[in-house]
């Protein structure tokens, strides 16, 4: 089926380890986005590429970097992970329905930080 | 923030229609109502977007009133899989420069047996 996949669904970290969450999608959309979502609050954008080659911050950037590898894979990294970043990551890409962006959302990355 | 506002819960019987409300009344003319809705633990499912006039489709219908002021989200036959939290969300034609949406806390939907 045509949609968004993200690896890996689990991930146990301690601070100060790094690790890479991966996003791919198979529906030829230009721009990927990866959001954050933390208990009781709404899905927050962490970075998002409107085409393959840019990259640019959303409303939490701090303490991730991005990788628009292609127009397919957008990847995710934490450098040095911190205790604050334990969260569920959604990666997404938008397309078009009757004219509108529609985002379609992979799975989710659960991620604790011990 | 979110330019939204919706009921933090409702419960609905399964079988029966579940009618979820939203207010917007801050919508500006070039901006659509989306709806999605996040079952536990999964991400977020478009479920139906309208500018207008209603729509409707598969999963459901969107009812907009006629000064766009506010929607309702209609499941016509609710099953105890449509169990999640709606979120209702206005945004303009191209979804901003960005694409992005601003997802609030929604109304979590419980349907019983």
């Amino acid at each position: 089926n045509a949609g968004v996949t993200q690896t890996p669904k689990f991930q146990v970290l301690k601070t100060g380890q790094s690790m890479t969450l991966q996003c791919a999608q198979d529906m030829n959309h230009n721009s990927m986005y990866w959001y954050r979502q933390d208990p009781g609050m709404g899905l927050r954008l962490i970075y998002y590429s409107a085409s393959e080659g840019t990259t640019d911050k959303g409303e939490v950037p701090n303490g991730y970097n991005v990788s628009r590898l292609n127009k397919r894979e957008f990847s995710l990294r934490l450098e040095s992970a911190a205790p604050s970043q334990t969260s569920v990551y959604f990666c997404a890409s938008p397309g078009r329905i009757s004219g509108a962006n529609v985002l379609t959302f992979g799975a989710g990355s659960r991620l604790t930080v011990l | 923030d979110a330019k939204t506002t919706q009921p933090p819960s409702m419960d609905c019987a399964e079988g029966r229609a579940a009618n979820l409300p939203c207010n917007h009344s801050t919508i500006s003319g070039n901006e659509y109502v989306y709806w999605y809705r996040q079952i536990h633990s999964q991400g977020p499912q478009y479920i139906i977007h309208g500018l207008k006039n209603n729509e409707t489709n598969e999963m459901a219908s969107l009812i907009i009133t006629e000064d766009r002021k506010s929607s309702t989200l209609i499941l016509p036959h609710a099953t105890l899989r449509d169990t999640a939290v709606y979120y209702c969300i206005v945004r303009d034609f191209y979804g901003g420069s960005q694409g992005n949406l601003i997802f609030g806390k929604g109304t979590k939907l419980s349907v019983k047996p």
